[in-house]
Formats: C-alpha cells, sequence, structure tokens
C-alpha cells in the first residue's frame, strides 16, 4: 500500500516556466488537496477537490491549477512560474465524514516537493 | 483573521518538562480536531485526534472547548524526541470539506 505518492521531490524552474506536481493515492480516499509551506507560514491550502470533477480554491489559489479527472489523481499545475512560488509542496488525501471507517478524515501525506523558482 | 491561530513559539524547555501548546479556530461550524507533528524537512504526521471529553495518549493530553473555539495539547516529561512543530489542525464541513492548518509551534526540547 503506496499511500500518497509525489512527484518530483525537488525540481528547479526558471521564471516563466510551467510545470506538473504530480500525486497519487491508492486509498480510495474522496478527498485530496495541495498546500505549500513557506518559512512560519506553516501549511496554507492551495486548492482541494472532494471527488473526481470537483475542485475548489483553498486560501491561496492564485497561479495554480487543478484537476481531477480520477479519485486516484490530482495534478497541481504552475503556468508560469514565479519566484514567489518558490516553497515545499503537499499532497493530502482522508476519507469524507461519512466516508470509509470512522478514521475521523485523518490526512496521509505525501513526501512533499521542493520547488525553487529562479 | 486566520482561520486557526497558534503561538509560533518557539518553547525551548529541559527534558522532563511539561509544555503546554494553545490553539483557536474561528468558524464555530468545524466538525473535527487533530494534532499532528512534523520533523525537519518532513511531512506532517497525525500525533492525536481531539475531543470534547479529552483524550490522552501517553504522555500527551489533548483538550477541546467548543464554546471558547480552543483546542490545547499537553507534553508531560518531555523528550529529546519530542522536539518537532506541532500543528494545530481543524476540519470544516459548511459549503464544502476541507482541512485547515495553524501555522504550527516550534518546541526544543534540550538535554
Amino acid at each position: 500500500n503506496a499511500g500518497v505518492t509525489q512527484t518530483p521531490k525537488f525540481q528547479v524552474l526558471k521564471t516563466g516556466q510551467s510545470m506538473t506536481l504530480q500525486c497519487a493515492q491508492d486509498m480510495n480516499h474522496e478527498y485530496m488537496s495541495w498546500y505549500r509551506q513557506d518559512p512560519g507560514m506553516g501549511l496554507r491550502l492551495i486548492h482541494y477537490s472532494v471527488g473526481a470533477g470537483i475542485t475548489d480554491q483553498g486560501e491561496v489559489p492564485n497561479g495554480y491549477n487543478v484537476s481531477r479527472s480520477t479519485t486516484e489523481d490530482f495534478p497541481l499545475r504552475l503556468l508560469s512560474a514565479a519566484p514567489s512560488q518558490t516553497s515545499v509542496y503537499f499532497c493530502a488525501s482522508s476519507y469524507l465524514p461519512g466516508q470509509g471507517d470512522s478514521g475521523a478524515n485523518v490526512l496521509t501525506f505525501g513526501a512533499g516537493s521542493r520547488l525553487t523558482v529562479l | 483573521r486566520k482561520e486557526v491561530e497558534q503561538d509560533p513559539g518557539p518553547f525551548n524547555v529541559p527534558e522532563g518538562a511539561t509544555v503546554a501548546f494553545n490553539c483557536t479556530y474561528s468558524n464555530s461550524a468545524s466538525q473535527s480536531f487533530f494534532w499532528y507533528r512534523q520533523d525537519c524537512r518532513k511531512e506532517p504526521k497525525l500525533l492525536m485526534s481531539v475531543y470534547s471529553s479529552g483524550n490522552e495518549d501517553g504522555r500527551f493530553t489533548a483538550q477541546l472547548n467548543r464554546a471558547s473555539q480552543y483546542i490545547s495539547l499537553l507534553i508531560r516529561d518531555s523528550k529529546l524526541s519530542d522536539s518537532a512543530t506541532y500543528l494545530c489542525v481543524v476540519n470544516l464541513n459548511t459549503g464544502g470539506f476541507k482541512t485547515i492548518f495553524g501555522a504550527g509551534t516550534r518546541l526544543f526540547v534540550k538535554a
């Protein structure tokens, strides 16, 4: 059972380049989310999804796009990278209330992706 | 105002000390509550869920006060291995489900 798999682990981009951070989970979780973590800022929610075909914005969505075509995958796209997007990105998933067992919607995280934009 | 607020610390305590972390949340419709632990350059991991009746897991005790919208974590007999960042987490289920993190409280336990 792989849990949540994020790729790549490290990436360096130039300003204006585009890229996609991949996230896949094999736990049949309906809820998936992307966070960025900057020093002193904690984890800030970028986008989230409560099921295939459904996505919504978190607190810092600007500059990022997401899609959820399957339950398993939730890629995060940077269309035109900026230095302000230098950060550590975490993907996480969980059951929704009423889904699965009574695991109280505990998030399982990927190992993170460190992105540097020059 | 942030949805989940924590004292960022850092807290510097000697081994064996008792330390308490506090957290407040702004949305009264918040549904479930957790403390996560994050080690340096690692992903967050669940430490414990938090219930209104209070719950204990070994040296760790968590408490929720819904009326005050306040969550606490108490660590007794601190160990060097407790050094980490402790994140207060809230699940909201109004107008859609989402999980919100506090900025975290850094703990250093020294010998």
